[in-house]
């Protein structure tokens, strides 16, 4: 079946600009996670969905960054004024739910390149 | 607290070799573990995990795990590695007793198969 995809797959912003990135999980899974990826700082874990609601936004870096999930699916990540330090590969994960031994499965990323 | 350490960089090993990707873990009770592969320009995809039950696991790919609860740790191994594994591999963690969903992946380990 589909998988978790992710658009767009390439971004080049401004620095200052506003960009969204959007997720669209598996069919049925419930939960749903925000991961970065840069150079020396390896993954990082930015936010959680369980549903609709984010139970955990702790990853989050900065006030700048925030995200949304409508109707328990597709997930869009919102960085507002967007700084060179953004640049990274930004990872959506999605599994049946949480708990559980259940695997992650992620998509194919977008490449964010704030210049 | 969960973390994982993937004390190697880099593995470079010879096709048709044994490979053998290291993973060590910390938690405080009994761990999830995981292990994802990562080819250039790709999100994660998933290998194995151990939940519980046997020792060693069988994953995709021909790849296995063995769980060491005594040395806390969860080695990558394949018996006899192909040019095409050539990638970049990640050990993650999750410490049941504490969180329901949150991964610490290890800084990653760039393997290299030559033919």
């Amino acid at each position: 079946g589909a998988g978790v995809s992710q658009s767009p797959s390439n971004k080049v912003t401004e620095k200052g600009k506003d960009v969204e990135l959007r997720c669209d999980p598996i069919s049925g899974h419930t939960a749903l996670y925000w991961y970065r990826q840069s150079l020396g700082q390896g993954l990082e874990f930015l936010i959680y969905f369980q549903g609709n609601s984010a139970p955990d936004k702790s990853g989050l870096p900065s006030d700048r960054f925030s995200a949304e999930r409508t109707g328990g699916s597709v997930s869009t990540l919102t960085i507002q004024r967007t700084q060179q330090e953004d640049s990274a590969v930004y990872l959506c994960a999605s599994s049946p739910r949480a708990g559980g031994g259940h695997e992650q499965y992620f998509g194919p990323g977008t490449r964010l390149t704030v210049t | 607290a969960q973390s994982v350490a993937q004390p190697e960089d880099q593995v470079n090993v010879a096709e048709g070799n044994p490979l053998t990707v290291k993973c060590t873990y910390s938690v405080s009770g009994n761990p999830y573990l995981f292990w994802y592969v990562q080819y250039p320009n790709r999100g994660l995809q998933f290998l194995l995990k151990y939940i519980t039950g046997d020792n060693l696991v069988k994953g995709s790919y021909g790849f296995e795990a063995e769980f060491n609860k005594s040395q806390t740790s969860f080695h990558l191994k394949k018996p006899s590695a192909l040019v095409s594994d050539s990638a970049l591999y990640f050990c993650a963690v999750r410490d049941p007793l504490y969180n329901d969903y949150k991964l610490s992946f290890g800084a990653g380990t760039t393997v290299t198969v030559r033919a």
